[in-house]
């Protein structure tokens, strides 16, 4: 199957600094990926989608200055978390459609995502 | 609002015991389920989905899913479970009527005896 990675794996940063997590669709192409956080014992919970080529749409509640999306190419995109403080301290995934081998339907590939601790 | 709602947080049963994990959506329309595992210290993975056909699905490990419309329900189970099962599950649903993004459920936390 497609495989998505993402880098870091987890990151330790001081408050009010900046991070930049990176999404890379490694054998596919993904004009469109996700980005997800989710708490500790809680589920994902979609944040953005990046689109390549033009501006990322955010749900509701989403701040898109503090959570800069660019979708550089169609195989990378990359979430900066501005301004860090521990609430935004949280699990980030992404995800990316391609087609799974063999079917034509298309499915989502989620990266192993990046554990982000704020100080 | 609209929603996923899975119905156990925590399930915890021993090796070979049934498996069965509520699913629950309140999306009208043209809905595609799925349900992802999340083992411990790993990605999501898909373990089996619903488009359209057979209400009945069949996914990897021995897990399969009924979709029953009428009662927006897609259940998980599996007949017998072994200690490696043990993981987070996810159900998720794509909807026309949400835009077709992924909505994921609260996840279930299955921790399987030895």
């Amino acid at each position: 199957g497609a495989v998505v990675s993402q880098h870091p794996s987890w990151v330790i940063c001081k408050s009010g600094t900046s991070v930049k997590i990176e999404c890379r669709s490694l054998d596919f192409q993904a004009t469109t990926m996700f980005w997800y956080r989710q708490f500790p014992k809680q589920s994902l919970m979609l944040m953005a989608t990046s689109n390549e080529g033009s501006k990322a749409t955010y749900e509701q509640g989403v701040e898109k200055d503090k959570f800069l999306i660019n979708h550089a190419s169609l195989t990378l995109s990359t979430l900066t978390v501005t301004s860090a403080h521990p609430e935004d301290s949280s699990f980030y995934i992404c995800s990316a459609p391609g087609l799974a081998g063999g079917n034509s339907y298309n499915e989502q590939f989620f990266g192993p995502g990046t554990r982000l601790t704020v100080l | 609002a609209q929603s996923v709602s899975q119905h156990n947080h925590h399930v915890i049963l021993s090796e070979a015991a049934s498996l069965e994990l509520g699913c629950n959506y309140s999306y009208g329309g043209t809905v595609n389920l799925f349900w992802y595992v999340q083992y411990p210290g790993q990605h999501l993975q898909l373990l089996l989905k619903y488009f359209s056909g057979d209400p009945l699905v069949k996914g990897i490990k021995g897990f399969e899913a009924e979709f029953i419309k009428s009662k927006f329900s897609f259940n998980l189970r599996k007949p017998s479970v072994q200690w490696s099962d043990t993981a987070e599950y996810f159900c998720a649903v794509k909807a026309a009527a949400a835009g077709n993004k992924l909505t994921f459920g609260g996840g279930t936390r299955v921790l399987v005896k030895p």
